[in-house]
């Protein structure tokens, strides 16, 4: 069965870059899709964007130019960089393994782990 | 960008029928997800394609989809499925994921 873990660093100043990083176990990172999708306090869902093939990336177009998802998989781990954060990106970041398709969808999601913006 | 449109709540009592709705420019040519979030939890894909369940979803989901308006629909609403809902689909324009504002589901 498989299963996702996010880990980050809670806590990311202004301006920085935040990392996270999704590890899975039970299955391996080299088949289906992988997305990061975040959710600022009190609100609602975000997508991020995805990696597959260990290697093709699509992101949402209003965060391209400051994200990238990369995956190690010899570590079956994927990771999210977002660059020049500020508060509004404040959020819980979850990472999902999707089924592509017309339709992407996440069909198996981490718990997320909840990354601060501030001085 | 596609523009996906919830309500922000609605309340029924347990044993009625709830739908919550997705509304979209011509959405009924999209295929629609929908997924459920409780607090404190992350989201679950209950409905995909706009009428299919994952294995483990119970038969009292179910979905449609038409015209400007996709509708999640829960039979004998139980206290348990109180969460927050969200619709999804993809935009092929720009290619990439869209969600809806979500829809706060109350069992009074």
């Amino acid at each position: 069965q498989v299963q996702l873990r996010e880990s980050g660093p809670g806590l990311v100043k202004p301006s920085e870059t935040l990392s996270v990083t999704c590890s899975v176990s039970g299955g391996s990172l080299s088949t289906y899709s992988w997305s990061w999708i975040r959710q600022p306090p009190g609100k609602g869902l975000e997508w991020i964007g995805y990696i597959y093939d260990s290697g093709t990336t699509s992101y949402n177009p209003s965060l391209k130019s400051r994200v990238t998802i990369s995956s190690d998989t010899s570590k079956n781990q994927f990771s999210l960089r977002l660059k020049y954060v500020t508060p509004a990106d404040t959020a819980m970041y979850y990472c999902a393994r999707d089924i592509l398709g017309a339709a992407p969808r996440s069909v198996i999601w981490g718990q997320g782990t909840m990354v601060t913006v501030s001085t | 960008s596609y523009v996906l449109t919830q309500a922000s709540s609605i309340s029924v009592a347990p044993g009625q029928t709830a739908r919550i709705t997705c509304g979209g420019e011509n959405i009924g040519s999209r295929s629609v997800h929908w997924y459920q979030q409780k607090p404190g939890q992350a989201p679950v894909l209950v409905v995909f394609d706009d009428i299919e369940r994952p294995s483990g979803i119970p038969e009292r989901f179910s979905g449609s989809n038409s015209g400007n308006t996709a509708t999640l629909t829960i039979s004998r609403v139980e206290a348990g499925d109180e969460a927050d809902f969200y619709c999804q689909v993809w935009d092929s324009t720009t290619e990439h994921r869209v969600f809806g504002g979500g829809t706060k589901l109350t069992v009074l």
